[in-house]
């Protein structure tokens, strides 16, 4: 079964700083989609960024990059000139397209804090 | 707006009780999930359905079920409630079932059993 992990329950940046957000998977699968979901205190999940695993280039939505390594199963976030409404939980998710239902495996969040 | 709607937003109950969460996905999805998250948790994958039939499992408790009607509005109910059933509640819609397809999500129902 595939499991998502993310060893940082809490995390702090300064306002206009860079911050980057760990995430690991474990699966046998070759080809397999990754997320990034944000989460703000109104609780609606919004989707950051997607990456397709046989995708070599590193997705990237403005300020929001992924480092995707697939050989070490890591897919970390990389938030750049953070703003303070990027305060927020941030989950890690995997799909396996090889599973019909495509639904989305979670790991536990990390909860981000962007100081003024 | 994601464009998918749960109603209630907010439910208080006691245990031992039964409720019913109500998802009424995107115009025209088929496709429609249950996640539970727990007071500061990941979400936990419950049931998946599309088109009416059930078409995965997750953890779901026996205590729970759920089922997708035919206008494609889903309902999730919870019965002989327990303190730690107290969580929020997602739904989450897509067009047809492929890894391509953007996955919406409800703002929730937060459940709280006292």
């Amino acid at each position: 079964a595939q499991t998502v992990t993310q060893s940082q329950p809490e995390m702090s940046v300064q306002e206009a700083e860079t911050v980057t957000l760990s995430c690991t998977y474990d699966t046998s699968e070759n080809n397999y989609y990754l997320f990034w979901y944000k989460q703000p205190p109104s609780r609606q999940m919004i989707l950051v960024i997607r990456q397709e695993a046989y995708k070599q280039q590193n997705a990237t939505e403005n300020r929001f990059s992924v480092n995707f390594q697939k050989a070490a199963k890591s897919f970390s976030l990389k938030i750049s000139d953070s703003q303070l409404g990027d305060t927020a939980m941030y989950f890690c998710a995997f799909m396996n397209p090889m599973d019909s239902s495509y639904k989305l495996i979670f790991g536990s969040g990390t909860r981000l804090l962007v100081r003024p | 707006d994601s464009g998918v709607t749960q109603t209630p937003k907010h439910l208080i109950t006691a245990t031992g009780q039964r409720v019913t969460l109500r998802c009424s996905p995107r115009s025209g999805d088929l496709s429609v999930y249950w996640y539970q998250q727990s007071l500061d948790q990941g979400l936990q994958f419950l049931i998946h359905y599309y088109n009416g039939e059930e078409r995965a499992k997750g953890n779901i408790l026996e205590r729970f079920s759920a089922q997708q009607f035919p206008d494609l509005h889903s309902e999730l109910n919870l019965s002989s409630l327990e303190l730690g059933d107290s969580a929020l509640y997602f739904c989450a819609s897509r067009h047809r079932d492929s890894p391509d397809e953007k996955l919406f999500f409800g703002s929730g129902t937060q459940l709280s059993v006292l």
